[in-house]
């Protein structure tokens, strides 16, 4: 069963910093990962999708990337900003069967101060 | 990204009574529709799956009696609560994809109180 971890749970920064989310998953066998953001009572915000075939994928100051061999991927936020501030969560999805769930992580809480 | 509206964004009903909630996709069809649940603090939970036109997949322990699901059209999903009780009270949220493996999007949740 593919589990899907977060570190760290949460995670306060001064405005400016740059800041890496880490996501890190049981199972290689993976069709995709995506990175969502979710403000509090608020529904996903897709952020990235990377292919299992692609190392990274970038969006403005956002950069995610891949390792599947290690089960791992990373969410680099540049020159962080209070408006950033959200939980981050990252989802799996298979490479096999038909239903295509994602299993999600526990998400990491950003806080980013001023 | 694409756009996924679900709506209410917010109800309270009483215990006993039913609610519907909606799920669209307003500019992509949606082959299959997610359904999740969120407690406080807490990832998402999925609750079951849709395909136009077939009948739900429920996830282990979810009640089909109680959660229904409706998958009508390739822009549509409902998700009914019934026989609300206050245990049910939750933050539901669906999710649609245009076909298999492609990139997900959310809607933006349901609130519900069940009092």
């Amino acid at each position: 069963k593919q589990e899907v971890t977060q570190i760290p749970a949460a995670l306060s920064v001064p405005e400016g910093e740059n800041l890496v989310l880490n996501c890190s998953f049981t199972d290689s066998a993976i069709y995709n990962l995506q990175w969502f953001r979710q403000d509090p009572g608020k529904g996903l915000t897709s952020l990235l999708l990377i292919q299992s075939s692609q190392r990274e994928q970038t969006s403005g100051r956002l950069n995610a990337s891949l390792d599947k061999s290690s089960g791992r991927s990373t969410l680099y936020i540049a020159a962080s900003q209070p408006g950033d501030s959200a939980t981050y969560l990252c989802a799996v999805r298979p490479n096999t069967g038909t239903a295509s769930k994602l299993t999600f992580g526990t998400g990491t809480r950003l806080q980013v101060t001023l | 990204g694409a756009v996924v509206s679900q709506h209410p964004s917010r109800v309270i009903c009483k215990s006993g009574t039913s609610v519907k909630i909606e799920c669209r996709s307003l500019d992509f069809q949606a082959t299959t529709m997610f359904w999740y649940r969120q407690f406080p603090k807490q990832s998402l939970m999925l609750m079951a799956t849709s395909n136009e036109g077939s009948k739900a997949t429920y996830e282990q322990g979810v009640e089909k009696d109680k959660f229904l699901i409706n998958h009508a059209s390739l822009t549509l999903s409902t998700l009914t609560v019934t026989s609300a009780h206050p245990e049910d009270s939750s933050f539901y949220i669906c999710s649609a994809m245009g076909g298999w493996g492609t990139e997900a999007f959310f809607g933006q949740g349901t609130r519900l109180t069940v009092v």
